[in-house]
């Protein structure tokens, strides 16, 4: 069974507008992270934003924002006021915490393409 | 402060050579690994390691091998390319902690092709 997945290939958005990726996740960890990456054509990970189990807040780093429901295990990311240079690939990603030595490996989703359009 | 490092950029090999991806990082990250990036796959782990002289096995470890002789380095060996493993590799690195909670750093990506 897929540990991260998201359901949006591929998504567009009208520049301005705010957009939401989805992301669920399956783990029996009580201690995890949750992160999602951006890909831009260029080919770099660049990271956007991260989420703990532990966290009673939702994160945010600028105009990201993580929709984080525990219970559904959801980590949805939430981009405000899209821009064009938003359009890229947008990778889930979890690790789990407590499985000894694989616990810095990050298991990522297959990914969702945002296209924003002006 | 560079980060990850990871040579080459591109790479061409003919079926049955060999080769070595390099990474190195210079944050002193005891955590390393290898990804290997395949349209509608996502990235999938081939083989990680803890700190120096430990290696493991990822997801998709067949015909790679790695090695961690230092903290700094951690090489990616092909030892008989196949076209199978044309593919976008990543190298990354992160700080083991407790809470999982350290974003991980990500090289610039190998392109390779294997005709």
């Amino acid at each position: 069974a897929q540990k991260i997945t998201q359901t949006q290939p591929g998504m567009f958005v009208q520049e301005k507008e705010a957009v939401t990726l989805d992301c669920t996740y399956d783990t029996s960890d009580p201690s995890y992270g949750l992160f999602w990456y951006k890909q831009p054509s260029s080919g770099e990970m660049i990271f956007l934003i991260y989420q703990g189990s532990y966290d009673q807040q939702n994160a945010t780093e600028g105009r990201y924002s993580l929709n984080f429901q525990k219970a559904r295990k959801s980590a949805n990311l939430v981009i405000s006021a899209s821009q064009l240079g938003d359009s890229a690939m947008y990778f889930c990603a979890m690790r789990e915490a407590s499985l000894g030595g694989s616990q810095g490996n990050l298991i990522f989703g297959k990914g969702t393409k945002l296209s924003v359009k002006p | 402060n560079a980060g990850v490092t990871q040579t080459p950029k591109f790479q061409v090999l003919k079926t049955g050579q060999s080769m070595t991806l390099q990474c190195a990082q210079d944050m002193n990250h005891e955590y390393m690994s290898w990804y290997r990036q395949d349209p509608g796959m996502g990235l999938r782990l081939i083989h990680y390691s803890v700190g120096a002289g430990i290696t493991d096995q990822g997801e998709v470890p067949n015909g790679y091998n790695v090695s961690r002789s230092t903290t700094e380095d951690f090489p990616l060996r092909l030892l008989s390319a196949a076209p199978s493993q044309t593919s976008v590799y990543f190298c990354a690195s992160s700080s083991i902690e407790g809470q999982g909670n350290t974003e991980a750093f990500f090289g610039q990506g190998t392109r390779l092709t294997v005709v």
